[in-house]
């Protein structure tokens, strides 16, 4: 069965500082990946997504995401972290069916 | 604005009472999905139709649970006898087509007292 792993579930960084997400997934295939952000009390906002081709995939507001196959990972990264970004992080695996599967999220908390 | 709609936004029921729910998914997707989310935990898949066909339901809906999207167009959801146990968001997504990016609502959050 397809599960997607997110082993941190709280991050905090200062403003201006690199982050990175770590996502793993368990998938037999090449699986489709996606990251989604969450504010608190909203829905989801699809941030980037990765089918094919070039694993090193740009999404909206600075993310990027790189797919790497040895290592079941796909995970998210900005290189300067700004305040309205904190949030819930979701990595999200859809295999050979529609739905996607999530992990259980990574809070980021911003300090100024 | 075009988005996945969602209607109402938070429900507030006695247990045992029934409720329904709704999701406007993007005008042309012919995709549409229901999830579910507890505190601290990512969505869970519930049910999903291509059209008006429902082609997959979740273990974790139950006979109580019941989706439709009639004309395949908008989708409801009803939970029969609400328990407190289905206190939750309840969350819609759209896409054009599968296995792709799905877009969601704001949800409904669902308080069962």
């Amino acid at each position: 069965a397809q599960s997607v792993t997110q082993p941190d579930i709280h991050i905090t960084v200062s403003e201006g500082a690199s982050l990175e997400l770590r996502c793993n997934y368990s998938y037999g295939a090449t699986p489709y990946l996606f990251w989604y952000v969450q504010s608190p009390g909203q829905g989801l906002q699809l941030l980037l997504k990765y089918f094919s081709g070039d694993t090193l995939v740009q999404g909206i507001k600075g993310f990027e995401a790189e797919f790497k196959r040895s290592q079941s990972s796909f995970n998210l990264r900005k290189p300067s972290v700004h305040w309205s970004d904190a949030a819930e992080y979701f990595c999200a695996v859809a295999a050979n069916t529609d739905k996607l599967i999530f992990g259980t999220g990574t809070r980021l908390q911003v300090f100024p | 604005d075009t988005g996945v709609s969602q209607d109402p936004r938070h429900k507030i029921t006695k247990r045992g009472q029934n409720v329904t729910f709704r999701c406007d998914p993007i005008s042309e997707h012919n995709r549409l999905y229901w999830y579910r989310q507890t505190l601290g935990q990512g969505p869970e898949f519930l049910t999903y139709f291509q059209n008006e066909a429902q082609l997959e339901k979740s273990r974790l809906l139950s006979d109580r649970f019941s989706a439709e999207r009639p004309k395949g167009s908008f989708s409801t959801l009803e939970i029969q006898r609400t328990e407190q146990g289905d206190s939750a968001m309840y969350l819609c997504a759209s896409s054009l087509d599968g296995p792709g990016p799905q877009y969601f609502g704001p949800g409904t959050r669902l308080t069962v007292l």
